[in-house]
């Protein structure tokens, strides 16, 4: 079975500081894709960062930036510099193949002014 | 322009009834997909097609049937609802392109069934 594992349901961050969100993952498949989506209260998914397995180099996005670590499974999301606007459900997802997307349980994000 | 389009937004009906909402998509993607957002935002696929054929079919029940008349379609129709089909049902859709895998989702559509 593939899963994904997100331990923390809620986090909280400063606005302007720094927090990471973690995931981990469970696969026997040596090449896949790794996502991290935001859904902030609007309901819209929207992806925020993509990580293909066979790329060793964290994926950046502006503020938002990885830390991929495929031995340990592991696949966390630094948000820099925090913004109110970051407050979301923040899910991770991993996607084995062009048809199959898994997703974790998520971890909603605060952002205190 | 919407890339992913479903509707209704939101539906609300009597346990019983029987409801379908909608998707289209215009970014000429294969694969399309039904997930499923409980209440405690657990998102989980429900279905998935390919070029209209079905190739992913989770454990649902068989009141749910998609149909897919076109590779730009796929719509969802539930027959006699129950209370616990109140969720929020998401579309997508995705293309495995050398360039990245992405899925693209739909705004959603909250069920809500009394």
């Amino acid at each position: 079975a593939q899963t994904v594992t997100q331990s923390q349901p809620e986090m909280s961050v400063q606005e302007a500081e720094t927090v990471t969100l973690s995931c981990t993952y469970d696969t026997s498949e040596s090449d896949y894709y790794l996502f991290w989506y935001k859904q902030p209260p609007s309901r819209q998914m929207i992806l925020v960062i993509r990580q293909e397995a066979y790329k060793q180099q964290n994926a950046t996005e502006n503020r938002f930036s990885v830390n991929f670590q495929k031995a340990a499974k592991s696949f966390s999301l630094k948000i820099s510099d925090s913004q109110l606007g970051d407050a979301a459900m923040y899910f991770c997802a991993y996607s084995p193949t062009g048809n199959q997307f898994y997703f974790g349980t998520g971890t909603s994000l605060t952002v205190i002014p | 322009d919407t890339a992913v389009s479903q509707t209704p937004k939101y539906l609300v009906t009597q346990m019983g009834n029987d409801k379908s909402i909608k998707c289209e998509q215009n970014l000429g993607h294969d694969t399309m997909y039904w997930y499923k957002q409980d209440s405690k935002k657990f998102l989980k696929i429900m279905f998935s097609y390919n070029n209209k054929e079905l190739i992913i079919n989770e454990t649902v029940p068989n009141r749910f049937s998609p149909k897919s008349p076109d590779k730009a379609h796929l719509n969802l129709h539930i027959n006699s609802l129950e209370l616990g089909d109140s969720a929020v049902y998401f579309c997508a859709s995705s293309q495995d392109r050398a360039g990245g895998r992405e899925l693209f989702f739909g705004e959603g559509s909250r069920l809500t069934v009394l």
